[in-house]
């Protein structure tokens, strides 16, 4: 059964104090990997996908990586502006079913 | 430039009620489109997809339906509101005919209440 898996659910973070998300994944062949941003009360914001096993991507202070099993997003000396919930998302081959994570609820304090 | 627009945003319905959400897709033909579902605190629950019109997938079986009168057009619909329904539902949609794989681009989601 395809899986999506994110830890921590919930992240506390002083602005400026480096950190990582976690997604691991169950796919019968992975044909794509997303990440998300989501406010309260707001649909998804599309941040990043990831196609291959080594691939990155960046953007501001964030920064996705992908491998076989797991993605990570790196958040780089955040602000109190990127507190929001993080969703990971993964494609399985063969089919238009986008499978979600349950998210990691990111909190920076000022 | 695309865009999705849902409602309505909000609404508070009884137990045993009807129900149906709209979502339309302007600037774009031919799209992918899903409902997902999330419970407060909780991931998104995919619950409908459709690859073109009247063609409808379900992944959990419950008492929603969903339906594509149109091209860019989906409804979320249900005959009786049990509290479980109870959630924000967001409409999506990506890119379809001929393309595999992309981001999806969602909604800004309507929050039901069932009570």
């Amino acid at each position: 059964e395809d899986q999506v898996t994110q830890s921590p659910e919930a992240l506390r973070l002083q602005e400026g104090e480096s950190s990582s998300l976690n997604c691991s994944y169950t796919v019968s062949g992975l044909r794509g990997l997303f990440w998300y941003r989501q406010d309260p009360g707001k649909g998804p914001e599309f941040l990043f996908t990831l196609y291959s096993a080594g691939e990155e991507k960046e953007k501001e202070r964030l920064k996705a990586t992908l491998t076989k099993k797991e993605s990570f997003l790196h958040i780089t000396a955040p602000k109190p502006e990127d507190s929001a919930t993080y969703l990971c998302a993964v494609q399985a081959g063969g089919t238009y079913k986008y499978i979600f994570g349950t998210g990691t609820r990111l909190k920076v304090l000022a | 430039s695309q865009t999705i627009h849902q409602w309505p945003a909000t609404l508070v319905q009884p137990v045993g009620s009807p129900l149906s959400l709209e979502c339309t897709v302007e600037g774009t033909s031919n799209p992918n489109l899903y409902w997902y579902r999330q419970a407060a605190g909780r991931g998104l629950q995919l619950l409908f997809y459709s690859v073109g019109i009247g063609q409808i997938s379900s992944e959990v079986p419950q008492n929603l339906s969903a339906s594509r009168p149109q091209d860019r057009q989906f409804i979320l619909s249900s005959k009786k509101l049990l509290l479980s329904d109870s959630g924000f539902y967001l409409c999506a949609w990506i890119w379809g005919q001929g393309v595999d794989t992309g981001e999806l681009f969602f909604g800004e989601g309507s929050r039901l209440t069932v009570l």
